[in-house]
């Protein structure tokens, strides 16, 4: 079954590059995305990248996949005090069934970016 | 494009009332999902619909329980309220086929008191 597991807490300076990462268990098919969370409001989706990717750029954020030991990574450079927020790793199977709509959530890891 | 929107943003209930919650996706999506996220148990899954079907159900009791309209609004019901119900309830829609990707509405916040 899918379980995906997160590093709870990082603090970094404003200006350093930030690096979240996360291990997933499911190997089939899997696609992967990282939302960020910030106090009261919902989740908003950053990026994603399949399973069959090694690694993704979009502007400030970089992800990496090592896809033999099931890591992920989230990079965001030149961290800024608006990134402040909780990161949450998910993956979802395309399979169809039991995987309809499923997205499996890591617990978050809270960034705090200090000026 | 408008994002996905719930309603009400926030309730006040007590113990053993029922509520409900609304979700409308965003325009085109077809698929709906709602969570549950709480600071003990994280984020959890609790069904999908897809025109008017659920097509998959998370491990919850049947006091939860949920329906989708033919203009893929979909509402969520939790009866017989407890206090453990308190939760922010997240929405995401999706295009169609499983793996497509979700997006999130602001959640409604459930207090049960």
């Amino acid at each position: 079954g899918e379980d995906v597991e997160q590093s709870l807490f990082l603090s970094v300076r404003e200006g350093d590059s930030s690096v979240i990462n996360c291990t997933y268990t499911d190997s089939s098919s899997t696609y992967l995305y990282w939302y960020k969370q910030e106090p009261g409001a919902g989740l908003q989706l950053l990026t994603y990248i399949f399973s069959n990717m090694d690694m993704k750029q979009d502007q400030r954020l970089t992800v990496l996949l090592n896809k033999k030991d099931k890591h992920l990574s989230l990079r965001i450079a030149d961290t800024q005090t608006g990134d402040s927020a909780i990161y949450f790793c998910a993956e979802t199977v395309n399979a169809g069934g039991t995987s309809y709509g499923k997205l499996t959530f890591g617990q978050g890891t809270i960034l705090t970016v200090h000026p | 494009k408008a994002g996905v929107t719930q309603t009400p943003r926030y309730l006040i209930k007590t113990r053993g009332q029922q509520v409900t919650l609304s979700c409308s996706p965003i325009s085109g999506h077809r698929s709906v999902s709602w969570y549950q996220q709480t600071p003990g148990q994280g984020l959890q899954f609790l069904f999908e619909y897809f025109s008017e079907t659920q097509r998959n159900k998370g491990n919850f009791p049947g006091r939860f329980s949920g329906r989708q309209f033919s203009n893929s609004r979909s509402e969520m019901n939790v009866s017989t309220l407890e206090l453990g119900d308190s939760a922010l309830y997240l929405c995401a829609s999706s295009l169609e086929v499983a793996a497509d990707t979700q997006y999130f509405g602001p959640g409604t916040r459930l207090t049960v008191l």
